[in-house]
């Protein structure tokens, strides 16, 4: 199958301070990716639709100023989350889909711990 | 938003038992598909039923798909060990690759 990559899989960071996330899809290009936030023991919410060339669609109640979302490529997609608060920390994942299949395929994940 | 509930949210089986875990949604659908997620790490994508599709086999894993009901099953057969995990359905409603997720069930397999 299609693999994507995320760098970093984990990382700790000052309340304040801001992180990027990568999103990279390996083996084939990706006009759109897609970001998620998973809570311990909950499921995953769909966050943004990450356009490769045009702004990034937030899903209703994301706060498109805290999680800066850049598609500069066909195969990379980069979250920041600003000024981030230990109510940020969570665990992000990224997923893309390629033309040549249906399904979506998922990053490792990130697990921001914001202290 | 979450697309519909899962049940049971919390299964514990003996090895070599059945697990079935039932999804329902909300929306009219393209396809939906079923992931299982090991503790605390990424997705893996395990089956996808399309729109038009009833059922469908992969493995020990049997899915079903009733769209008059927005409800599917997953259906995992001979069940081992190392089945213990999350499982999510999701659904894509325009065969965007944007997915709705269930809220989950939570697979125990005992040895």
């Amino acid at each position: 199958g299609a693999v994507v990559s995320q760098h970093p899989s984990w990382v700790i960071c000052k309340s304040g301070t801001s992180v990027k996330i990568e999103c990279r899809s390996l083996d084939f290009q990706a006009t759109t990716m897609f970001w998620y936030r998973q809570f311990p023991k909950q499921s995953l919410m769909l966050m943004a639709t990450s356009n490769e060339g045009s702004k990034a669609t937030y899903e209703q109640g994301v706060e498109k100023d805290k999680f800066l979302i850049n598609h500069a490529s066909l195969t990379l997609s980069t979250l920041t989350v600003t000024s981030a608060h230990p109510e940020d920390s969570s665990f992000y994942i990224c997923s893309a889909t390629p033309t040549s299949a249906p399904e979506a395929f998922f990053g490792q994940g990130t697990r921001l711990t914001v202290v | 938003s979450q697309q519909g509930e899962e049940d049971p949210q919390a299964l514990s089986i003996q090895e070599g038992e059945n697990a079935t875990m039932n999804c329902s949604y909300k929306t009219s659908i393209n396809n939906l598909q079923w992931y299982r997620q090991n503790s605390g790490r990424g997705l893996v994508h395990l089956i996808l039923i399309r729109s038009n599709e009833r059922e469908k086999h992969s493995g020990r894993l049997r899915v079903t798909l009733d769209t008059s009901k927005k409800s599917s099953s997953l259906l995992i057969t001979a069940s081992r060990a190392a089945d213990t995990a999350s499982y999510f359905c999701a659904t894509d409603s325009g065969n965007t690759g944007k997915l709705i997720f269930g809220q989950g069930t939570t697979l125990q397999v005992k040895p």
